[in-house]
């Protein structure tokens, strides 16, 4: 079946570095989100990226969407102890039906 | 106002009970869902409901079964738990099929 992969599985930084998690697709999708999981928390939607080739940035955080629009990947600078948790991409599939989640890149942060 | 609530927030229960959650939401969306996150953080989606269509993910054992009354709710109902069956069962809706979902708090089952 249809899959999202995301890597890496699991990122220990120091606070202050940079983090990246990507996602890749077997097949186009009609949009890509991402959400974030805090400790004890529930996935919390952060962004849509509907447009090939297509960024947003909110604040620290950098999305982008591939060309072929299978593939996309979260970047955040200068990470703060606050970004601790769970980052998921979820692939849409438009009205094929739910959207498939990768296995999600889980985020320490040494202060 | 919470937009997707779930209750119980924590369950304890002994195998072989039979148990439900309960899940709400007042955001108007049209399709509703239940994911299973287990320890490792897995969201593996158990059952989308869109207005009158249950789509089940054929993975599910029988022993799960949701019941959606109205468009607001959709419940989940679980037969002769299992040990296998602990995990976090997060509940969550969205408008269409691809638009952003809105998740529950989750609902934590321990099953001892």
């Amino acid at each position: 079946g249809q899959q999202v992969m995301q890597i890496p599985q699991y990122q220990h930084v120091q606070e202050g570095e940079d983090f990246t998690t990507y996602c890749n697709s077997s097949t186009t999708l009609s949009n890509i989100q991402w959400y974030k999981q805090r400790p004890g928390g529930h996935p919390v939607f952060l962004i849509q990226l509907v447009k090939s080739g297509e960024v947003k940035k909110q604040k620290r955080l950098t999305f982008q969407f591939g060309e072929a629009k299978k593939n996309s990947s979260l970047h955040i600078t200068a990470t703060q102890t606050t970004d601790v948790g769970t980052y998921f991409c979820a692939g849409a599939r438009g009205s094929q039906g739910n959207l498939i989640f990768g296995k999600g890149t889980k985020l320490s942060v040494k202060p | 106002d919470t937009a997707v609530s779930q209750t119980p927030k924590y369950l304890v229960t002994q195998m072989g009970n039979d148990k439900s959650i309960k899940c709400e939401q007042n955001l108007g969306h049209d399709t509703m869902y239940w994911y299973k996150q287990d320890s490792k953080k897995f969201l593996k989606i158990m059952f989308s409901y869109n207005n009158k269509e249950l789509i089940i993910n054929e993975t599910v054992p029988n022993r799960f079964s949701p019941k959606s009354p109205d468009k607001a709710h959709l419940n989940l109902h679980i037969n002769s738990l299992e040990l296998g069956d602990s995990a976090v069962y997060f509940c969550a809706s969205s408008q269409i099929w691809d638009s952003h979902y809105t998740f529950g708090s989750g609902t934590r089952l321990t099953v001892v």
